[in-house]
């Protein structure tokens, strides 16, 4: 069965610190992983995505993720926060055959002045 | 392109009360989903959809049903009502491997924010 946890339901960073969301998996076939972020009261937009190409990803707003399928892990990155990095983000597992997409609980970032 | 279209954006219920969240998109997408998303528990999958007339399952499918007679139409209806339903419900659409658009990313829409009382 396939299955994401994400570590930590809340992270605070101070501003210009680097973030780090932690993500790891379960799949029994290769996977397809993704991030996205969502801002309060608005829908999910894909930061990044894993299909089994280069292992280390680089997305928008400056964040990258390391595919290391011997830790079965997707963690998300970045160098140094912004207080518009501020929202919650998702880890998602996707299955090429059928357009299913299961996701783990949410990571809140909170960025600190 | 609208991208993933849902409505209404707001909904309150009564308990037993039934209606419909619309969900529809315009780029040509096999694959649409629906969601909901509760504090502290993700988003979690309740039916989806692998092309115009085959639906399936996911994670919490009971007390909604669903029907795909179009590509661009995926409408999510609940029959009777609960407390338990109050969410906020996102649609997605992807399309399948080795096409356009980039592989299995989900396009989501704006969400309906449901409370039923």
């Amino acid at each position: 069965a396939q299955s994401v946890t994400q570590l930590g339901s809340h992270v605070s960073v101070s501003e210009g610190a680097l973030v780090l969301l932690r993500c790891n998996y379960s799949s029994s076939v290769p996977p397809y992983l993704f991030w996205y972020v969502q801002y309060p009261n608005q829908g999910l937009q894909l930061l990044l995505k894993y299909t089994s190409a280069a292992t280390l990803v680089k997305g928008i707003n400056g964040f990258e993720a390391e595919f290391k399928k011997s830790e079965t892990s997707f963690h998300l990155t970045k160098p140094s926060a912004h207080m518009s990095d501020a929202a919650e983000y998702f880890c998602g597992l996707g299955s090429s055959n059928t357009g299913k997409l299961i996701f783990g609980q949410g990571t809140t970032l909170q960025v600190k002045p | 392109n609208a991208g993933v279209t849902q409505t209404p954006k707001f909904q309150v219920l009564k308990t037993g009360q039934s209606m419909t969240l619309q969900c529809a998109q315009d780029m040509n997408h096999e694959y649409m989903s629906w969601y909901r998303q509760d504090p502290g528990m993700g988003l979690r999958l309740i039916h989806y959809s692998v092309g115009a007339g085959i639906t399936d399952q996911g994670e919490v499918p009971n007390g909604y049903n669903v029907s795909r007679s179009t590509t661009e139409d995926f409408p999510l209806r609940l029959l009777s009502a609960a407390p338990s339903q109050t969410s906020v419900y996102f649609c997605a659409s992807s399309s399948p491997s080795g096409r356009a658009p980039p592989t299995d990313t989900q396009y989501f829409g704006p969400g309906t924010r449901l409370t039923v009382l």
